[in-house]
């Protein structure tokens, strides 16, 4: 079963406009991560957010924000006054509990284009 | 601080031969994983180290291998390579392995197998 699911797999957006990338996760596992991910054409992936399952509040880091809605179990990445330097893989990730190590289970990816 | 650096960038290899990919983590992270990424595949866990042991491993074959020293750096080891294996092999590094620790990533190293 699909644990992480990104739904779009492109997106366009208009330069200085707000965008929000879709995820829905699934786990029985009461202690886990959720990580986004922006990975530019050189494929380096870059670390962008964290939401830990036990967070009280969103997330957010400068122009990200992590929409966490538990119960749906939903953790939406939001960016703000998009940049043409946005253009980019994004994926949302996560780990579960302390005993599965390292592990990171990544979605398919939402490429995102932004129009100037 | 620098980042978490992969050697080599690029790799051309032939069917059947065996090839090492190298990790450096950033200072002080002693967690280190290797994902495997293809345009059919995806992203998929290779293996964790953390503290020169395995601690997870994923579906992969045997002939995917690595390893984990005491300075933290790691290796994995590809043998009898296939033209499956042509991805990018990306390697990450962790303070520790817990689920709320971010994984930061290094640049990769592309392999193609011919």
């Amino acid at each position: 079963a699909q644990k992480i699911t990104q739904t779009q797999p492109g997106m366009f957006v208009q330069e200085k406009e707000a965008v929000t990338l879709d995820c829905t996760y699934d786990t029985s596992d009461p202690s886990y991560g959720l990580f986004w991910y922006k990975q530019p054409s050189s494929g380096e992936m870059i670390f962008l957010i964290y939401q830990g399952s036990y967070d009280q509040q969103n997330a957010t880091e400068g122009r990200y924000s992590l929409n966490f809605q538990k119960a749906r179990k939903s953790a939406n990445l939001v960016i703000s006054a998009s940049q043409l330097g946005d253009s980019a893989m994004y994926f949302c990730a996560m780990r579960e509990g302390a005993n599965q190590g390292g592990k990171l289970i990544f979605g398919q990816g939402t490429e995102l284009s932004v129009k100037p | 601080k620098a980042g978490v650096t992969q050697t080599p960038r690029y790799l051309i290899k032939t069917r059947g031969q065996q090839v090492t990919l190298s990790c450096s983590p950033i200072s002080g992270h002693r967690s280190v994983s290797w994902y495997q990424q293809t345009p059919g595949q995806g992203l998929q866990f290779l293996f964790e180290y953390f503290s020169e042991t395995q601690r997870n491993k994923g579906n992969f074959p045997g002939r995917f291998s690595g390893r984990q020293f005491s300075n933290s750096r790691s290796e994995m080891n590809v043998s009898t390579l296939e033209l499956g294996d042509s991805a990018l092999y990306l390697c990450a590094s962790s303070l520790s392995p817990a689920f709320s620790y971010e994984q930061y990533f290094g640049p990769g190293t592309r392999l193609t197998v011919t």
